[in-house]
């Protein structure tokens, strides 16, 4: 099983405050996807990185696939509290098996008022 | 648009139970995935589906069966339940051909909140 590692699990900041998220692995993977899952709802599709080195903007979200593609990360600037909600990050198992991602154990972020 | 559908959205069993799980969803979608989703634990792969009458084995199959009869509907089935099983389920469905990117977004569900006592 190909581990995705997310840091940190748990994040409850000030609204206006910056942060990073990081999703790791120890293989490369091709490509890797970042969802947003509100209480009570499921996971929705924010980004997919596919170049290494990649870097996409959304807003004041800022997603950057590492140049090894092993890592990324996911940096929010001046949060506010609508973004309070679970990061997950994800990668295809593998080989031909499309659509068997593999879900990171998630980041709970809280940005308070 | 309605998307993926889940029913129930929340359900209590007692030990030995069975049940189905409803998913349907009217994007077309060819792919169709159960997960489930532990406290802290990211999201499990149960099943999936490539299309009507195929299905696959995912991450943690035991004790779940599924069936694709249609292209809109992907049943879960729980036949004994068991503790270890309370859980929520996410279905989700995407889209893919062999001419697409192998990064086509999941569509989920809101989800069935399942508690087994």
């Amino acid at each position: 099983t190909q581990l995705l590692e997310q840091s940190p699990q748990f994040l409850s900041i000030q609204e206006g405050e910056n942060l990073t998220v990081y999703c790791n692995s120890s293989s490369v993977f091709s490509s890797l996807q970042w969802y947003r899952q509100e209480p009570g709802e499921g996971p929705v599709l924010l980004v997919t990185v596919v170049t290494g080195g990649e870097v996409k903007k959304l807003k004041r979200l800022t997603f950057q696939f590492g140049d090894a593609r092993k890592d990324s990360s996911l940096h929010i600037t001046a949060a506010q509290p609508g973004d309070t909600g679970l990061y997950l990050c994800a990668r295809n198992a593998g080989g031909t098996s499309y659509g068997k991602l593999t879900f990171g154990q998630g980041t709970i972020l809280t940005v308070h008022p | 648009n309605a998307g993926v559908t889940q029913t129930p959205k929340f359900r209590i069993l007692k030990i030995g139970q069975s049940m189905t799980l409803q998913c349907t969803q009217d994007m077309n979608h060819n792919y169709m995935y159960w997960y489930r989703q532990d406290p802290g634990m990211g999201l499990k792969l149960i099943y999936y589906s490539v299309g009507a009458g195929i299905t696959d084995k995912g991450e943690v199959p035991n004790g779940y069966n599924v069936s694709r009869s249609t292209t809109e509907d992907f049943p879960l089935r729980l036949e004994l339940a068991a503790p270890s099983q309370t859980s929520v389920y996410f279905c989700a469905s995407s889209y893919y051909t062999v001419w697409s990117s192998y990064n086509s977004p999941l569509h989920f569900g809101n989800g069935t909140r399942l508690t087994v006592t």
